[in-house]
């Protein structure tokens, strides 16, 4: 079974600074996906951004980058140039990839909650 | 295109009651999760579909929690008996075929006194 550990409960940043949220996990697949999901209080679950595991190069979207160090299983969320709007809790997520007997079972760690300070 | 309808969004009710969720996802997504998510906590898997079969039911209690999926498209989560334990947000999603990002609804936020 595929788990996904987030060591960081919460986290503060000031508007307009960089932070970095931590997620590893641990499966024995080698294709898989690994997502960060951001839930605001509004319960809403939105994806932040994606990363296939057979691709080397990191996944950026806009303010938002990860590090993906397969071989340590580790998979983290960098966040430039934080704004009031992000304050949300983060979600690191893995994901088998889907086909033959595998239909993409989601499975979430923890979360961090990070609050962005004005 | 429309998103993950969920209905209704609080619930409040006393412990022995039943209760019921309902679930609209994106039209023509065969994958549908119910996740529980405890406050605080990360979203665990109840039940996923694939059209109108399980494929993973191994964390649903199955002594007090049942879900259909009727003709792949709709679908409902009862709860009966509830407890105390079972106050939680109840998140729905859904996933199109051989595609990764599963997309939400807004949760059922369920208070079980």
């Amino acid at each position: 079974a595929q788990t996904v550990t987030q060591s960081q409960p919460e986290m503060s940043v000031q508007e307009a600074e960089t932070v970095t949220l931590s997620c590893t996990y641990d499966t024995s697949v080698n294709n898989y996906y690994l997502f960060w999901y951001k839930q605001p209080p509004s319960r809403q679950m939105i994806l932040v951004i994606r990363q296939e595991a057979y691709k080397q190069q990191n996944a950026t979207e806009n303010r938002f980058s990860v590090n993906f160090q397969k071989a340590a299983k580790s998979f983290s969320l960098k966040i430039s140039d934080s704004q009031l709007g992000d304050t949300a809790m983060y979600f690191c997520a893995f994901m088998k990839r889907p086909g033959g007997t595998s239909y993409g079972k989601l499975t979430f760690g923890q979360g961090t909650i990070l609050t962005v300070h004005p | 295109e429309a998103g993950v309808a969920q209905s209704p969004r609080y619930k409040i009710i006393e412990k022995r009651q039943s209760v019921a969720f309902w679930c609209n996802p994106i039209s023509g997504h065969a994958t549908l999760y119910w996740y529980q998510q405890i406050l605080g906590q990360g979203p665990k898997l109840l039940i996923q579909f694939q059209n109108n079969g399980v494929v993973d039911d191994s964390q649903l209690p199955k002594d007090r929690f049942s879900a259909e999926r009727l003709k792949g498209v709709d679908s409902t989560l009862k709860i009966q008996p509830a407890k105390l334990e079972d106050s939680a947000v109840y998140l729905c999603a859904s996933k199109g075929t051989l595609v990764s990002e599963a997309f939400f609804g807004q949760g059922t936020r369920l208070t079980v006194v």
